[in-house]
């Protein structure tokens, strides 16, 4: 069945430092893919989506690239900040149902 | 603009009670999702309600149910609670749902259910 594969966390930065969290998916047909995140307090929010094949979808300085032929998803971020820290999501949609990873945890330390 | 609301925010039962959450999707989405979330997981689909009908459900037991209303809120409800049952009980609201599902939800910030 269709599943997702991040990497476990927690995963503990400096300021300023490059991000990368892998993610990796399987399924039938041809999903879009997201990244969600939960900060302290607050509910899940997506942050960045693509729909396609090679789609790169971007969102406060996050990014994250479609790759079919690796069939992953990684979200990256050049230079993360304090406000960073939370609960990251990877997830992909499987027809009806939107399906989750386990989710990494990053803290940021100033 | 209201995001998803949801009611209660908290609640405890004892095993063998029934609990029902309720939510209320974001005006003019037509589709709610209910996802559990156990500590350190990441959430778990149970259902999509669109157009007031059932579109999927997740593996839970038939003690987990839910409904759609004719102004698109929801409600789920479990049976028989187990302790296992215990989790954070998202709902999630889409524009689109069944084969107009785009995986894009917009989430409340859940119900916390103890199961003692």
């Amino acid at each position: 069945g269709d599943s997702v594969t991040q990497m476990e966390g927690p995963v503990t930065l400096s300021e300023e430092a490059f991000l990368t969290i892998n993610c990796t998916y399987t399924a039938t047909g041809y999903p879009s893919l997201f990244w969600y995140v939960q900060y302290p307090g607050e509910g899940l929010q997506l942050l960045l989506k693509a729909t396609k094949a090679d789609d790169k979808g971007s969102n406060k300085g996050f990014e994250a690239t479609y790759r079919k032929e690796t069939t992953s998803f990684h979200l990256e971020k050049g230079s993360v900040q304090v406000s960073d820290s939370a609960v990251y999501f990877c997830a992909n949609t499987g027809g009806f149902k939107t399906i989750f990873g386990a989710g990494t945890r990053l803290f940021v330390k100033a | 603009d209201a995001g998803v609301t949801q009611s209660p925010t908290h609640l405890i039962k004892t095993r063998g009670q029934h609990v029902t959450l309720r939510c209320s999707p974001i005006s003019g989405h037509k589709s709610v999702s209910w996802y559990q979330q156990v500590l350190g997981q990441g959430p778990q689909f149970i259902f999509q309600y669109y157009e007031k009908e059932e579109r999927g459900r997740g593996n839970f037991p038939d003690r987990f149910s839910a409904r759609q209303f004719p102004n698109y809120s929801s409600e789920l409800n479990v049976n028989a609670l187990l302790l296992g049952d215990s989790a954070l009980y998202l709902c999630a609201s889409s524009p689109g749902g069944g084969s107009r599902y785009t995986g894009e939800l917009f989430f409340g910030e859940g119900s916390r259910l103890t199961v003692l």
